[in-house]
């Protein structure tokens, strides 16, 4: 069975700190692989996209970068941290789409809680 | 890309039935209609999803209307367990066929014991 793992689950930071979390999906080749954040009260807002490894389309202009280095590895990345990129992040996967009529259904990791200070 | 709007909230008592709306109407000819759910500091999961025909499944129902524009997920006997934000998404593909679920704001449904 498939299962995707992101870590770590909480993490509190200074302002202009680094950033990594990352996420493995395993039981599955080639999957499409996602980053949400979740802001205190609002919606999911997708961040970045990636359809195989080094393949990443970054959805809105932000602080943050995105890495596949292996098929089933995703990282999220900030060289300085803002107060801004406090939230819920959300790593998900689905199989790889075809561009035919595939619902994709998402599956989503444990989230990681980001506190910027 | 398509767009979804939803109630920012409902109100259901315990065991009774649920009718959570979204409206789309710009959606495409192959944009399937997907739902699904988060609880309180969890990821989303999926809920439901369908094209053009009323789908059921074990956790709820899609009524899709006759022109797609709206639909409504049904959830035929509400528990407490139920309450959390709903999301109603068109699925979109990119310029290369990409798939990518965009979810807005989505209803937060709260169930009254």
């Amino acid at each position: 069975s498939q299962t995707i793992h992101q870590w770590p689950a909480t993490l509190v930071q200074p302002v202009g700190s680094p950033l990594s979390l990352e996420c493995t999906v395993e039981g599955t080749s080639n999957p499409n692989l996602y980053w949400y954040r979740q802001a205190a009260g609002r919606g999911l807002q997708l961040l970045f996209y990636s359809i195989g490894i080094d393949q990443i389309s970054s959805e809105v202009p932000q602080n943050l970068s995105a890495s596949r280095p292996q098929d089933r590895q995703f990282i999220l990345s900030s060289k300085k941290l803002l107060l801004s990129d406090s939230g819920f992040y959300l790593c998900a996967w689905s199989v790889r789409g075809t561009g035919g009529p595939l619902p994709g259904e998402l599956f989503f990791g444990e989230g990681s809680r980001l506190t910027v200070l | 890309d398509a767009k979804t709007t939803q109630p920012n909230s409902m109100e259901s008592n315990e065991e009774e039935p649920v009718h959570l709306p979204c409206n789309h109407s710009t959606i495409s000819g192959t944009d399937y209609i997907h739902w699904y759910r988060q609880l309180p500091s969890q990821g989303p999961e999926y809920v439901i999803h369908g094209l053009t025909s009323n789908v059921n499944n074990r956790m709820a129902s899609l009524a899709i209307a006759e022109d797609r524009k709206s639909s409504t997920l049904i959830l035929h006997r509400a528990t407490l367990r139920d309450a959390a934000v709903y999301y109603c998404i068109l699925r979109d593909l990119d310029g290369f066929g990409n798939e990518k679920l965009t979810f807005g704001t989505g209803t937060r449904l709260t169930i009254i014991p």
